[in-house]
């Protein structure tokens, strides 16, 4: 079956930097999406990985390693607007998203 | 800015009820989604359709059916609510493109308790 991993919940520090993983079992791969989601909001698209290596993008960043299965979201700087939940979604070979869970992460003062 | 618009953000019905949740695109987008979210779980699709009074089932269709009459409107209707349909439900639309990189915008979702 298709999998998508990622921790339930996480604390971080303002100011800090956190790193979110998420690991995937699939069928196919084409491509790896993060998006952040509020509290009782829409969900709204962070990043696109398709290629290994590191997309950086302001204070966010995002790694894929294709032939792990691996992802990870790095959040620097942190802010207290930062918490939030992270989805991890990879498109399969049928073009298809598998969501994971969601990561929430609190950030404390 | 760009839209995703659901008509309800909070309803409230009772078993057995017909609901329609509506939902509203104004961004020319081709595809259109219907995902339910439900806590510790990954957002589940229900139906998608790629085209105008065209349909897809989703990973989770049961108890549930769809209508795209216009490139604009994607309603999800359930026939007979159930209280296991308790949940947020979430439309979405992206671009015409089978390439990876379709991006979803996602509207604020509506809330459904069945009692």
């Amino acid at each position: 079956g298709q999998n998508i991993d990622q921790p339930t919940e996480m604390t971080a520090t303002e100011g800090a930097i956190v790193q979110i993983n998420c690991t995937y079992q699939t069928s196919g791969f084409n491509g790896l999406f993060w998006y952040q989601q509020h509290a009782g909001e829409a969900p709204t698209f962070l990043s696109y990985n398709v290629l290994d290596g590191l997309e950086e993008k302001g204070r966010f960043s995002s790694f894929l390693s294709r032939s792990k299965g691996y992802s990870y979201l790095l959040l620097k700087e942190l802010q207290m607007k930062d918490s939030a939940s992270y989805l991890c979604a990879v498109m399969d070979s049928n073009y298809q998203l598998i969501w994971g869970a969601g990561t929430k992460l609190i950030i404390k003062p | 800015d760009v839209k995703v618009t659901q008509s309800s953000r909070y309803l409230v019905k009772r078993t057995g009820e017909k609901v329609f949740l509506e939902c509203v695109q104004d961004m020319d987008h081709e595809n259109m989604f219907w995902y339910r979210q439900d806590p510790g779980l990954g957002l589940r699709l229900i139906y998608f359709s790629y085209d105008v009074k065209m349909k897809e089932k989703g990973d989770i269709p049961e108890g549930y059916s769809v209508s795209r009459e216009k490139k604009e409107r994607f309603s999800l209707i359930l026939e007979s609510a159930s209280t296991n349909q308790t949940s947020m439900y979430l439309c979405a639309s992206s671009p015409g493109t089978t390439s990876g990189a379709n991006v979803l915008t996602f509207g604020a979702g509506s809330r459904l308790t069945v009692l």
